[in-house]
């Protein structure tokens, strides 16, 4: 049964960069048969999907963070990681990282971690 | 960007309740559509994938339909442990987007 668990700094000043790392735990990040993404949550908001990693190394990520945002995978470390730069109070959320299967015909979410909770504040 | 509507934004039932919420796209998505059930404090966990295909151990109670635009996740009838907040996703385009999510509450 495979896991994820978050991980990071809980406090993150404004203007700093976010790092998050993404745990995965009973498989493994570099099994072509799946990639990964980050989702965040800020209070009172709806989930908005921030990126993905494929094995290959290749990624995609939401316009709105396309310029700020790097999502890269750490095999001998079985991690993913998140980093944010020039974090604003608009970046304080819940952090979700999941797994999609990448050999399935529609694509979805179908393991997700317990999330990690970022407050950005001086 | 697709846009996804959902509605009711929230909702009071009672146990034992059919619950019926809809998800409505900005462009055709054909089935590329999932729902996903959050409760307090936890992650999402997903409940039906590809419009209408239920994941593995999510009770039959759970069924969704819609193909296009328009979308339904329908609780056939409603325990305690579904009053949660459910949200739609798609995943047709390469910038996955989510609906705001309908909060269903206790009557």
């Amino acid at each position: 049964q495979v896991q994820l668990q978050e991980s990071g700094p809980g406090l993150v000043k404004p203007s700093q960069t976010l790092s998050l790392t993404c745990t995965v735990s009973g498989g493994s990040v570099n099994s072509g048969s799946y990639y990964w993404s980050w989702i965040r949550h800020p209070a009172g908001k709806g989930l908005e999907w921030i990126g993905r990693i494929y094995t290959r190394g290749n990624s995609n990520y939401n316009p709105s963070l396309k310029s700020r945002v790097t999502i890269s995978l750490d095999t001998s470390k079985n991690q993913i990681s998140l980093k944010l730069t020039s974090v604003t109070a608009a970046d304080t959320a819940v952090y979700y990282c999941a797994r999609t299967p990448g050999s399935q015909y529609y694509d979805y979410m179908d393991v997700w971690g317990e999330g990690t909770t970022v407050t950005v504040s001086s | 960007d697709i846009q996804m509507t959902q509605s009711p934004s929230s909702l009071s039932a009672s146990v034992g309740d059919r619950v019926t919420i809809t998800c409505r796209a900005s462009q055709s998505i054909n089935s590329y559509l999932n729902w996903y059930q959050q409760k307090p404090g936890k992650a999402p966990q997903l409940l039906i994938y590809a419009a209408s295909s239920l994941q593995n151990g999510v009770p039959s109670r759970f069924s969704g339909s819609g193909s296009g635009t328009d979308f339904t996740l329908t609780i056939s009838s409603l325990q305690r442990e579904d009053f949660a907040t459910y949200y739609c996703q798609q995943s047709y385009s390469t910038l996955w987007t989510f609906g705001l999510g309908t909060k269903v509450e206790i009557k």
